[in-house]
């Protein structure tokens, strides 16, 4: 069966310290994968999606970027933090035909 | 541009009774929706989807009703428990896309 992690679980960092959050699946070849975010009393914005190796689409212009360096890892980094960028950070993939989309456990970042 | 929105923030109920939470959207080429719930601190849970071919689907105590000239769906869950407490979002995607848009979610407290 398919399983996803996503580490760390729980992240504080002074602003404008970098930042590396990797989440891998396993037991699907070709998934799609996603960066959300829920900030305090918001929904899931989607910040960014991989349908493959090297390929990013971005959703949301901010601080953030995304890379997929391998078929089932992908990996959301910033170079400098800011205050903005606390919240609730969740990985999530999906695989043809693209029906129900599947989450990690989230990683809860606290910038100071 | 909120497309898919939950416009209740919160719902009290209590055990053993209907909860119903709702959700709206705007986008016309939406065509799969999911309903999730998510405790504290963990990932988003898969509950139930249905297809814009259907206008009912049906899992144990959960009913997911879909109303495409309104644009509405909602989720029923009979009988509810306290364990059923938790925050539920509402999803949409649009065949032959990757995203998946939630809504900012509505907290479900069930009464004991």
């Amino acid at each position: 069966s398919q399983t996803i992690h996503q580490w760390p679980a729980t992240l504080v960092q002074p602003v404008g310290s970098p930042l590396s959050l990797e989440c891998t699946v396993e037991g699907t070849s070709n998934p799609n994968l996603y960066w959300y975010r829920q900030a305090a009393g918001r929904g899931l914005q989607l910040l960014f999606y991989s349908v493959g190796i090297g390929q990013i689409s971005s959703e949301v212009p901010q601080n953030l970027s995304a890379s997929r360096p391998q078929d089932r890892q992908f990996i959301l980094s910033s170079k400098k933090l800011l205050l903005s960028d606390s919240g609730f950070y969740l990985c999530a993939w999906s695989e043809p035909p693209n029906t129900e989309a599947f989450f990690g456990q989230g990683t809860r970042l606290t910038v100071v | 541009d909120q497309q898919v929105k939950q416009n209740s923030p919160s719902l009290s109920v209590q055990e053993g009774r209907i909860s119903i939470l709702n959700c709206d959207y705007t986008n016309s080429m939406f065509d799969y929706f999911l309903w999730y719930k998510k405790y504290p601190a963990e990932g988003p849970t898969f509950l139930i989807s249905i297809s814009s071919i259907k206008d009912k689907n049906e899992d144990g105590r959960f009913t997911v009703f879909l109303n495409k000239s309104a644009k509405h769906l909602s989720l029923h869950i009979v009988p509810s428990q306290p364990g059923d407490s938790a925050v539920y979002f509402c999803a949409a995607k649009a065949s032959g896309t990757y995203k998946y848009i939630f809504g900012t979610g509505t907290r479900l407290k069930v009464l004991a």
